[in-house]
């Protein structure tokens, strides 16, 4: 069955970088139908689109409020995506979702999320 | 950018009831780019519809999606206990792939 595992959050101070993985099983990683999103979700508050890398990790698109400080890649030996962040602000603080986009259907399988807390 | 408005910001029915959320797009979107997302607490968002009126894997068929342009409509017919979460809306017609703000159902 497909999972998507993230790691890599926690409490960081503003300024600093952060970088989150999500790793994928279940699916061939690599299969031309499968681009890769990040989506997060500040407390108590809706979901926000992050970043999107294509299958191929050729193409990448970011919202303004992350473009510029948040790089999205992927391994496709490792069947891991990954999420740079930097300069992080209080503002980015949220559970960061990976998830896996179907062509044509939409983020049809999500991980369980990794929560970033940025603070003083 | 194109930005989704979701009404009402939350919606009190009773089990049993018809629910009926909109989704409201700035410019036009294509029926193939717009979905729905269920969203219950702690849990990640489940695909509900795509291409508008497509219903995911597993998804009962008391979810119905309609619309097309930039009126899309969510209606959930026959309201069970489990369906009073919230929910979004989503766009894949061009990046940002922005999301609506989402509208709580709650019971009445």
């Amino acid at each position: 069955q497909v999972q998507l595992v993230e790691s890599g959050g926690g409490v960081v101070q503003p300024g600093r970088s952060l970088r989150l993985s999500c790793a994928a099983s279940g699916f061939t990683f690599t299969d031309s139908n499968f681009g890769m999103h990040w989506v997060r979700q500040a407390p108590g508050k809706g979901l926000e689109w992050v970043a999107v890398v294509s299958y191929d990790g050729n193409i990448k698109y970011y919202a303004d409020s992350v473009k510029g400080r948040f790089t999205i890649s992927r391994d496709q030996s490792k069947y891991t995506l990954d999420l740079q962040m930097s300069g992080l602000r209080a503002e980015d603080t949220a559970v960061y979702y990976c998830a896996r986009y179907k062509d044509a259907t939409g983020l049809d399988y999500w991980g369980r999320g990794t929560l970033v807390s940025v603070s003083s | 950018e194109i930005v989704l408005t979701q009404s009402p910001g939350t919606l009190s029915l009773s089990p049993g009831e018809r629910a009926t959320l909109s989704c409201r797009a700035s410019q036009s979107v294509s029926s193939r780019h717009l979905v729905w997302y269920q969203q219950k607490p702690g849990q990640a968002p489940r695909l509900l519809i795509y291409g508008a009126s497509s219903r995911a894997t597993g998804i009962p068929d008391r979810f119905s999606g309609s619309g097309s342009g930039t009126d899309f409509t969510l209606t959930i017919s026959g309201l069970e206990p489990e369906d009073f979460v919230v929910y979004y809306c989503q766009q894949f017609d061009s990046s940002p792939y922005t999301f609506g703000q989402g509208t709580k159902l709650e019971i009445k």
